[in-house]
């Protein structure tokens, strides 16, 4: 069956240029996250949603991050006037959500790889 | 913000071996916990996933266990082989990962 996805698999872009990073969560998934790997470094949670709603925006390093999720599927993450430490390998990942919003077994797309030159 | 704690960063061992990779939070209020690997250049693959009613999981060679008491987990992997060479993640309903145990198993 069809995974995670992530579009575009890398992008370069100027200093100061936005990017919009897409990611098609699994069919029927209701949670969504937002990773990123920086080069050497580990996983850096972002942003979570269930459903449209966002309730824990806890990661997002600056107000120049920002993400959207519409129909309770696919999801954008939007950076603004980006700078080269945003270079990094931004995930996705989407799960079933349980009763008491307890989530699970998280499945990973394959990542866009962002350079800012 | 709780902190995960994966030790150890570094592990080689020679193939054949036995060997416990370590994940500990400070807030023991765990949901599930959920082990990756992931290889260099790739994403993330799950390999077990412990829910907060279960206390191990197995596949294959590996055994996840978790004690919630204590917030820590452990993943047990038998009979090492050099395709078990990755870089093994922990997270929880948290959704913090650790750093990692960078795994090498030599030939």
């Amino acid at each position: 069956g069809a995974g995670v996805s992530q579009s575009p698999s890398n992008k370069v872009t100027e200093k100061g240029k936005d990017v919009e990073l897409r990611c098609d969560p699994i069919s029927g998934h209701t949670a969504l996250y937002w990773y990123r790997q920086s080069l050497g470094q580990g996983l850096e949670f972002l942003i979570y949603f269930q459903g449209n709603s966002a309730p824990d925006k806890s990661g997002l390093p600056s107000d120049r991050f920002s993400a959207e999720r519409t129909g309770g599927s696919v999801s954008t993450l939007t950076i603004q006037r980006t700078q080269q430490e945003d270079s990094a390998v931004y995930l996705c990942a989407s799960s079933l959500v349980g009763g008491g919003g307890k989530s699970y077994e998280q499945y990973f797309g394959p990542g866009t790889r962002l350079t800012v030159t | 913000k709780q902190e995960v704690t994966q030790i150890p960063a570094a592990l080689s061992v020679p193939e054949g071996e036995n060997l416990v990779l370590n994940c500990s939070f400070t807030d023991s209020a765990i949901y599930n916990l959920q082990w990756f690997r992931q290889d260099p250049g790739k994403g993330l693959t799950s390999l077990l996933l412990i829910q907060s009613s279960q206390r191990e999981q197995t596949s294959g060679r590996l055994n996840a266990s978790l004690d919630k008491s204590s917030g820590r987990s452990t993943l047990y992997i038998a009979a090492s082989q050099p395709g078990d060479s990755a870089t093994y993640l922990c997270v929880n309903n948290d959704m913090r990962f650790g750093a990692g145990t960078r795994l090498t198993v030599k030939p």
